[in-house]
């Protein structure tokens, strides 16, 4: 059975930081492009930032461009999101999401139940 | 980056009903649409991919069609378990963008 499980989220400073983290298992984690993908609450979704299964390609929104960084550790079946320089904005309910085929082009079959981050002072 | 637009913003519909939401991308995007339905407090559920392919396990009255720019996701019977809040999003080019959502409500 797939499971991704998010961990990581909570209370921070404007300017703080936060590493979240996605555990994955029931799947072979290293041959999919993992994304991480936001929701802010009682609004939409936004993707955030994927990762090739070899963590060679990262791909990330504008608006989260030199402050996120998504890493992956496939012996560990983890995929990372590192963000600095956190804005009000950023606060979310942030999703791991696996894709149906090895690339991102399917759409998301899999995705965990969330961490919440709030940024606020 | 592609840019996509849901309408309407909220349908209201009684069991039984046909109903159909649509989805239009800023630029063309081939068959990379899919659409995701989300109920309060759970995480999106993949119902189409490729525009129009039925995702295993999602009933055969959802349905999908489109190619291009314009798009729709069509509920053949409505169900009391399908009041919720539907996304269309593009997966042909990052950064993989959502519509904003169509909340299907019971009238």
């Amino acid at each position: 059975e797939v499971q991704l499980l998010e961990s990581g989220g909570g209370l921070v400073q404007p300017g703080g930081s936060l590493r979240l983290s996605c555990a994955a298992s029931g799947f072979t984690f290293s041959r999919y492009t993992m994304s991480w993908v936001r929701q802010t609450p009682g609004k939409g979704l936004e993707w955030v930032s994927a990762m090739s299964g070899s963590g060679d390609a990262t791909y990330y929104a504008d608006s989260v461009k030199g402050r996120f960084t998504i890493s992956r550790d496939n012996s560990k079946k983890t995929l990372y999101l590192q963000m600095n320089s956190l804005r009000v904005e950023d606060t979310a309910l942030y999703y791991c999401a696996k894709p149906l085929g090895y690339g991102s082009g399917q759409g998301f079959d899999y995705w965990g139940q969330g961490t919440l981050v709030t940024v606020s002072s | 980056d592609i840019q996509m637009t849901q309408s309407p913003s909220t349908l209201s519909a009684s069991v039984g009903d046909r109903v159909t939401s649509a989805c239009r991308a800023s630029q063309s995007i081939g068959t990379y649409l899919n659409w995701y339905q989300q109920k309060p407090g759970e995480a999106p559920k993949l119902l189409i991919y490729a525009a129009s392919s039925l995702q295993s396990g999602v009933p055969s009255r959802f349905s999908g069609s489109g190619s291009g720019t314009d798009f729709t996701l069509t509920i053949s019977s409505l169900q009391p378990e399908d009041f919720a809040t539907y996304y269309c999003q593009q997966s042909h080019s990052t950064p993989y963008n959502f519509g904003q959502g169509t909340k299907l409500e019971i009238k």
